[in-house]
């Protein structure tokens, strides 16, 4: 089916491990972004990319880096995993920046760090 | 800045009632305002959106919403629930000057009691 799909489902780290979660899309979408969703706290924005090329920090960016490694895919890295980043990460991705586009989210991948 | 209110944290209705999700915004100009569905396990799907023209808008699943510039309000409605409607519920508020951000609330929790 055609969306967005991120791996891995489900992580466990240790503190202070890395790693990277990878999101694609199929869209042919311009913009793509990082969300987080924590308990009573909605989803904020870790990190976007309004095109190829580009990226942008958002609401909450420290302890993340990304990459747009093409129009397809966006990765989010953790370079030392903390237990404050214990939460479920969304991709997501729309045609463009800002403007009336709806998102399209991935599943999410939920992300326990001990 | 913007921001998004939903005030119900969580809402309980029985099969076949009505139901009224609210949601509030700030901001000062007409934003783009959206609802999404997030069911156990899963991303969120957009269900409406609003960005111009008629205030009332229709949306998947037998949803509408209605733009109340006057109460900053964008309530999310269905006449007659039904039991795979319980979800979680998320209103987001967007426009040209805020770029990639779209603001979204903590959400509301659906429970559909047989």
């Amino acid at each position: 089916n055609a969306g967005v799909t991120q791996t891995p489902k489900f992580q466990v780290l240790k503190t202070g491990q890395s790693m990277t979660l990878q999101c694609a899309q199929d869209m042919n979408h311009n913009s793509m972004y990082w969300y987080r969703q924590d308990p009573g706290m909605g989803l904020r924005l870790i990190y976007y990319s309004a095109s190829e090329g580009t990226t942008d920090k958002g609401e909450v960016p420290n302890g993340y880096n990304v990459s747009r490694l093409n129009k397809r895919e966006f990765s989010l890295r953790l370079e030392s995993a903390a237990p404050s980043q214990t939460s479920v990460y969304f991709c997501a991705s729309s045609e463009r920046q800002g403007g009336p586009y709806g998102y399209t989210f991935g599943s999410g991948t939920r992300l326990t760090v001990v | 800045a913007q921001s998004v209110t939903q005030p119900d944290i969580h809402i309980t209705v029985s099969e076949g009632a009505s139901l009224e999700l609210r949601c509030n915004y700030s901001y000062g100009a007409t934003p783009y305002l959206f609802w999404y569905v997030q069911s156990p396990g899963q991303g969120l799907q957009l269900l409406l959106k609003y960005f111009s023209g008629d205030t009332l808008v229709q949306g998947i699943k037998g949803f509408e919403a209605e733009f109340k510039r006057s109460q900053s309000s964008f309530n999310l409605r269905k006449p007659s629930v039904h039991w795979s409607d319980a979800a979680e519920y998320f209103c987001a508020v967007g426009a040209k000057n805020t770029g990639n951000q779209f603001y979204f609330g903590t959400g509301t929790s659906l429970t559909v009691i047989p």
